[in-house]
């Protein structure tokens, strides 16, 4: 299975700050990335996909960067809603897999 | 606008059957452009991808649960459901049934690409006596 790790585990920010969440693949896959935001008792819901395709819907101060094995999340500006916990995953084999999720607070 | 519900018990015993069922509407699952599947997430924990169907029977299962594991589709009643047999404790988890396409956007071939773009809102099970 291709193991997906993100960093930071746990990230500090205030509203209107700007911050990057990093995820990393231990193989190569392309640009099979997508990010998903979890709110407190939610479901997931897809933010980005093909690495840096905006999900319809998806307000545009979310950003997504990276191929290979290196992918970044960028919020500029972040909002009340976006205190939440996101997950990376890869798409490019089965089974699709998940990073261990970054929380923001 | 597809909306998701599963449903099913709350509550399971060790050595049982998990059983729940996934309701479509705004959408139908014989439609051909998406597959239909189950992720789960233990409490406090991350998620993990169990398995997704296609409306022809073609399917996908995590390794690791394909021994107990069984996704269907009913088309009459536009549900699909997840069995999963012989549980234990560490398959208490929220259990979220989601849609992804079948279509690779990157490559614009028709296969299946695992990509939740619309989920359930969850439904807790515990699996205890």
């Amino acid at each position: 299975d291709f193991q997906m790790t993100q960093s930071p585990s746990s990230l500090s920010a205030s509203v209107g700050d700007r911050v990057t969440i990093t995820c990393r693949a231990t193989q190569d896959i392309s640009k099979y990335l997508n990010w998903y935001r979890q709110k407190p008792g939610k479901a997931p819901e897809l933010l980005i996909y093909g690495a840096s395709s905006l999900q319809r819907g998806v307000p545009s101060r979310f950003s997504g960067s990276g191929s290979g094995t290196d992918f970044t999340l960028t919020i500029t500006g972040l909002q009340h809603e976006d205190f939440a916990t996101y997950y990376c995953q890869q798409s490019y084999s089965i089974p699709p897999t998940f990073g261990q999720g970054t929380q923001l607070e | 606008q597809v909306q998701l519900e599963e449903s099913g018990p709350g509550l399971v015993k060790p050595s049982e059957t998990l059983s729940l069922t996934c309701t479509v509407s705004g959408d139908s699952v014989n439609s051909g452009d998406y597959y239909w599947g189950w992720i789960r997430q233990p409490p406090g924990q991350g998620l993990e991808w169990i398995g997704s169907m296609y409306y022809n029977g073609n399917s996908y299962y995590n390794s690791s649960l394909k021994s107990r594991l069984t996704i269907s589709i009913e088309p009459s009643k536009n549900q699909f459901s997840l069995k999963l047999t012989s549980v234990t404790a560490a398959d208490t988890a929220f259990y979220f049934c989601a849609r992804s396409p079948y279509y690779d956007s990157l490559t614009g071939f028709y296969k299946f690409q695992p990509v939740f773009r619309n989920w359930g809102q969850g439904t807790h099970v515990t699996v205890s006596s």
